[in-house]
């Protein structure tokens, strides 16, 4: 079945510090999805990503979609202590009229102050 | 606005005990979906439902029971509990399906004895 990939499973970082999560699926994607859980919290959508090559800017965060839409990533510039959390990716997969949706299994982020 | 309220919010069971737990929203969402969340696991997919009266099955959904009467509701039933079967509980609803954002509730914390 399809597998999605996801580096690191843990990242401590400086306060400041630049970070990267990194998802990579077995299959070509039909979309790529990214979502952030605070501790104690829930999932909560953050963006889509639909295009080959796609690259998407949220204040501090760039997600990027691969070329061969296979992998994709996550980077917080100057990072802070609200950043905090795992981030998942979530890999769309479609065919004969039915969709499936694997999640990595995240990238915890601790943040110094 | 709601959007996707669970309950309860903590459960302890006993094991060979049933019970179910509750999911529901008010977006007028077609989809909705049941995931556990397990230490280093990520979110795996239990159930789904792509309207009233469709339901079908996801990665993991042996020991678990869905029914989607309304549009509105999608509980999930524990048949015969499992210390296999504590974990962290999301519903999640999107509107057209998985190639679309989900929206997760708050979470049942299970824990079976």
């Amino acid at each position: 079945g399809q597998q999605v990939m996801q580096i690191p499973q843990y990242q401590h970082v400086q306060e400041g510090e630049d970070f990267t999560t990194y998802c990579n699926s077995s299959t070509t994607l039909s979309n790529i999805q990214w979502y952030k859980q605070r501790p104690g919290g829930h999932p909560v959508f953050l963006i889509q990503l639909v295009k080959s090559g796609e690259v998407k800017k949220q204040k501090r965060l760039t997600f990027q979609f691969g070329e061969a839409k296979k992998n994709s990533s996550l980077h917080i510039t100057a990072t802070q202590t609200t950043d905090v959390g795992t981030y998942f990716c979530a890999g769309l997969t479609s065919g004969a009229g039915s969709y499936q949706l694997t999640f990595g299994k995240g990238t915890k982020l601790s943040v110094i102050p | 606005n709601a959007g996707v309220t669970q309950t309860p919010k903590f459960q302890v069971l006993k094991t060979g005990q049933s019970m179910t737990l509750q999911c529901a929203q008010d977006m007028n969402h077609e989809y909705m979906s049941w995931y556990r969340q397990d230490p280093g696991m990520g979110l795996r997919l239990i159930h789904y439902s792509v309207g009233a009266g469709i339901t079908d099955q996801g990665e993991v959904p042996n020991g678990y029971n869905v029914s989607r009467s309304t549009t509105e509701d999608f509980p999930l039933r524990l048949l015969s509990a499992a210390p296999s079967q504590t974990s962290v509980y999301f519903c999640a609803s999107s509107s057209r399906g998985r190639d679309s954002p989900l929206h997760f509730g708050n979470g049942t914390r299970l824990t079976v004895t």
